[in-house]
């Protein structure tokens, strides 16, 4: 296990398609989040899970925007009908409840909307 | 409202002068304080949190909960420090993070 990862590295797509990014966290990490990040600006925090719970959700986070955590393991999130302004690289990042809040981080994906 | 505020997106020190991130933030409660850093192609990584009132790589932050602050500090800067530091803040649920803009500092040989 070498940390979280993030797949795919990178997305184009077109305006009104769906994409769908998935993130493996640290095998033993019960804590995943969710961020999304675009240029100059911090990552900026969208969803939430413990375990399989979605315990949080940003005011950010549209309709449009659902993220999932079915067996406590992997996670997607999911964009349906892509706007430019989605373009951002998404971060995701997992944490041992109890460690103090440490979170670990993946790489990112990042989404260009054309 | 929750806010973590970095007021200089940029900063330049000499090799083995002082250096000084400035951090304020916002929290309605008893936050946790948080600095992360970003090297250049890596992947964001905690560099040190207040709980654990540590020094890593030479650097530390005091937490100042009269003037909501939480610098981060290094006497004498090296040019492996040139990176992108992020001050964090969650509660002590750890349900949210909030970051700040961001810090792009670069130490001069």
């Amino acid at each position: 296990d070498t940390g979280v990862s993030q797949n795919p590295r990178h997305k184009i797509t077109k305006r009104g398609q769906n994409v769908t990014f998935r993130c493996d966290p640290i095998s033993e990490h019960n804590r995943l989040y969710w961020y999304r990040q675009t240029l100059g600006q911090g990552p900026e925090f969208l969803t939430y899970f413990q375990n399989e719970a979605q315990l949080e959700k940003s005011r950010l986070l549209s309709d449009r925007f659902s993220a999932e955590r079915p067996k406590g393991s992997f996670s997607t999130l999911e964009i349906q009908r892509t706007e430019q302004g989605d373009s951002a690289m998404y971060l995701c990042a997992s944490s041992l409840r109890g460690a103090r809040n440490e979170q670990f981080f993946g790489p990112g994906t990042r989404l260009t909307v054309l | 409202a929750q806010r973590v505020t970095q007021p200089e997106k940029l900063l330049s020190v000499f090799k083995g002068a002082p250096v000084e991130l400035k951090c304020n933030y916002s929290y309605s409660g008893s936050p946790e304080l948080f600095w992360y850093v970003q090297y250049s192609r890596q992947r964001l990584q905690l560099l040190l949190r207040h709980i654990s009132r540590e020094s890593i790589k030479g650097f530390t932050a005091d937490l100042n909960k009269g003037e909501t602050s939480f610098h981060l500090k290094k006497p004498f800067a090296q040019e492996e420090d040139s990176a992108m530091y992020y001050c964090a803040l969650s509660g002590q649920s750890g349900n949210q993070f909030y970051f700040g803009t961001g810090t792009s500092l670069t130490v001069i040989p």
